[in-house]
């Protein structure tokens, strides 16, 4: 049990378009979701924090504009990148929080952006 | 400062060698410290600690929590090529949160 999937696995884009990222809990309900980036060779980044029918939470120097997050249902939660820029490439990773043990978080296997 | 340091950055075993991982803290809202795997995609869970002390063992991997001196080791024994990954010390804050260090980067020969 307690499995996060994300899709798509890897996306390439043209700079100024926008991105959507899926991450859902295919096994539990999950209260909670976080999102996180990670840099080649760094650790991974808490972006933000998504409680299911509430906004967002974002860490400092995150824009909240920039991605934007939506946590509809217990099940999915989305990222999208807007107007995307070469910077914003990355590998995003999402978290699933209020399965089985519920202060562990479950990821994602990660969605790789690549910005042209 | 929610920094989490680990030590060393990187690190080269042969196979059969014993490691030991570091994982230092500065706490502000400590909840739960836990330790992950990540090889090439997505973290994988390994240890969570909360109480100072008391070891946590899972086959040749063990790991313990210090709460007054604020730091954590993981320890691989009789390490083998599939223990080459980097591992992530993480700080469990409030609502949850984690933060991550920068991790070790394992790499076993064999």
């Amino acid at each position: 049990g307690a499995v996060v999937s994300q899709h798509p696995s890897w996306v390439i884009c043209k700079s100024g378009t926008s991105v959507k990222i899926e991450c859902r809990s295919l096994d539990f309900q999950a209260t909670t979701m976080f999102w996180y980036r990670q840099f080649p060779k760094q650790s991974l980044m808490l972006m933000a924090t998504s409680n299911e029918g509430s906004k967002a939470t974002y860490e400092q120097g995150v824009e909240k504009d920039k991605f934007l997050i939506n946590h509809a249902s217990l099940t999915l939660s989305t990222l999208t990148v807007t107007s995307a820029h070469p910077e914003d490439s990355s590998f995003y990773i999402c978290s699933a929080s209020g399965g089985p043990t519920y202060n562990e978080q479950f990821f994602g296997p990660g969605t790789r952006l690549t910005v042209l | 400062e929610d920094k989490v340091v680990q030590s060393p950055l990187s690190l080269v075993v042969h196979e059969g060698d014993t490691v030991t991982l570091n994982c230092s803290y500065e706490v502000t809202n400590f909840r739960s410290l836990l330790w992950y795997k990540q090889e090439k995609k997505a973290p994988t869970f390994l240890f969570m600690l909360t109480s100072s002390g008391i070891e946590k063992k899972s086959g040749r991997l063990s790991s313990i929590l210090d709460k007054k001196e604020l730091f954590s080791i993981l320890n691989i024994t009789a390490t083998q090529t599939g223990d080459s990954a980097v591992y992530l010390c993480v700080r469990m804050g409030n609502f949850n949160k984690f933060y991550f260090g920068s991790g070790t980067k394992l790499n076993v020969k064999p």
